[in-house]
Order: C-alpha cells, then sequence, then structure tokens
C-alpha cells in the first residue's frame, strides 16, 4: 500500500535555528497538508497546499513558517527561527481528492532545545 | 463550545467486550466525517468514513446523526490490538482542513 514518508523521524535543533522537515506524499496525490501534535494534545491543522500554492493556512502557521513543493516528489515544512513551543509532532498528509480521507505519515518529532 | 468534542476516557474493557465512543462537533454545515486510531506516538491511521446511513466494517460500525450533529462508533468483540486513542475527525464547510478532537483513549485488558 502507497504510504506518505517523512525525514528526519526526529530533530533536535537549538532555538532560533532554522529547521526543514520534509516529506514524500503518496505519488498520485494532488493535497498535501502539514499538521502538527504537541505531546499530550489534539492534532492540529496548519497549512494545505495545492497547484503549487498554499490553499489555506491556520494561526499557527505564522511569517516563520513556509513551505514548498521544490519537484515533483518532495513537501517540505520550513521553520525560520525555531522557538521552544515549536517543540512537537509534525505530520505530514495526502490526499487524492479534497474532503476525502487524508492519509499521514509517520511524522517527524521535533525538539528544540 | 469545541469545534469537536470527545470523552477522554481511558475506557478499560475485557476482551471480547462492545465498547461505544460518542463525539459531538459545532459546524453544522461540516462535510465530512471520520474516525481515526492513533496508538501512542505514532501517527494518525484511517479507520473508517461515517456517513449518515451508517456503515459497518468488519467488527466496527459508525453513525452520524446530523440533526444532533453526533458521530458514534462502535467496536465489537474488543482485542487487544484495539488498545489506542480513537480520533473524532470533521471536516468543516468551504475547506478540506482536518479538525481533530482530543481522542479518547480505549484499553482492553485480557
Amino acid at each position: 500500500e502507497p504510504e506518505v514518508t517523512q525525514t528526519p523521524s526526529h530533530q533536535v535543533t537549538q532555538m532560533g535555528q532554522e529547521v526543514i522537515l520534509r516529506c514524500v506524499p503518496i505519488s498520485n496525490h494532488l493535497y498535501f497538508y502539514w499538521y502538527r501534535q504537541i505531546l499530550g494534545q489534539k492534532v492540529e491543522f496548519l497549512v494545505s497546499f495545492y497547484n503549487n500554492e498554499i490553499s489555506e493556512k491556520s494561526e499557527i502557521f505564522d511569517d516563520q513558517f513556509s513551505v514548498e513543493r521544490p519537484d515533483g516528489s518532495n513537501f517540505t515544512l520550513k521553520i525560520r527561527s525555531t522557538k521552544l513551543e515549536d517543540s512537537a509532532m509534525y505530520f505530514c498528509a495526502s490526499g487524492g481528492q479534497t474532503n476525502q480521507p487524508q492519509h499521514f505519515g509517520d511524522g517527524t518529532r521535533l525538539s528544540i532545545l | 463550545r469545541k469545534e469537536v468534542e470527545q470523552d477522554p476516557g481511558p475506557f478499560n474493557v475485557p476482551e471480547g467486550a462492545t465498547v461505544a465512543f460518542n463525539c459531538t462537533y459545532s459546524n453544522s454545515a461540516s462535510q465530512s466525517f471520520f474516525w481515526y486510531r492513533q496508538d501512542c506516538r505514532k501517527e494518525p491511521k484511517l479507520l473508517m468514513s461515517v456517513y449518515s446511513s451508517g456503515n459497518e466494517d468488519g467488527r466496527f460500525t459508525a453513525q452520524l446523526n446530523r440533526a444532533s450533529q453526533y458521530i458514534s462508533l462502535l467496536i465489537r468483540d474488543s482485542k487487544l490490538s484495539d488498545s489506542a486513542t480513537y480520533l473524532c475527525v470533521v471536516i468543516g464547510d468551504n475547506t478540506d482542513k482536518l479538525i481533530f478532537g482530543t481522542g479518547t483513549r480505549l484499553q482492553v485488558f485480557p
């Protein structure tokens, strides 16, 4: 069964540093998403991406965050200057159609020191 | 009112038991509804979509009541491997973002 893959599985970074989280969505999917889950809390939407542009973003997704699809397969989330409160699991998801189930990668655990 | 509300549990049930989870959502215009399962420190995995007519997948039955803005999940003949957190997930109107509940934790014991 095709799956969404994410790298790295764990990233430890000093506060103020830039991080890039990488995702390879399912190959025939057109809709891409990032979510995050702070330890012990619910999964929260960050951003959706379709047709090479952001279609929706949450309040969490401020100017420190950006997304990119640099080639036909990768989808990245960049945090420009990390803060302690950015520590969380970051999940990438993809979907074949809007309003349909989204399939999640196994996540990147981001730890900011 | 929270967008998606669930009883956090935990629900501790013996193997073979039937257990039911409920969820309410606040936006009456919500379009799509799902149950996802999440194991500890893992990604959410789709368990099943939920339709107004109700749907069944093996031991799992999901039901949607649009009038009451209420979603349910019934698990029959619980297995040890069913132990996980069950996430009620909704897609609102004019959006395709998933809105998650906090999840209901299920622990099945021998």
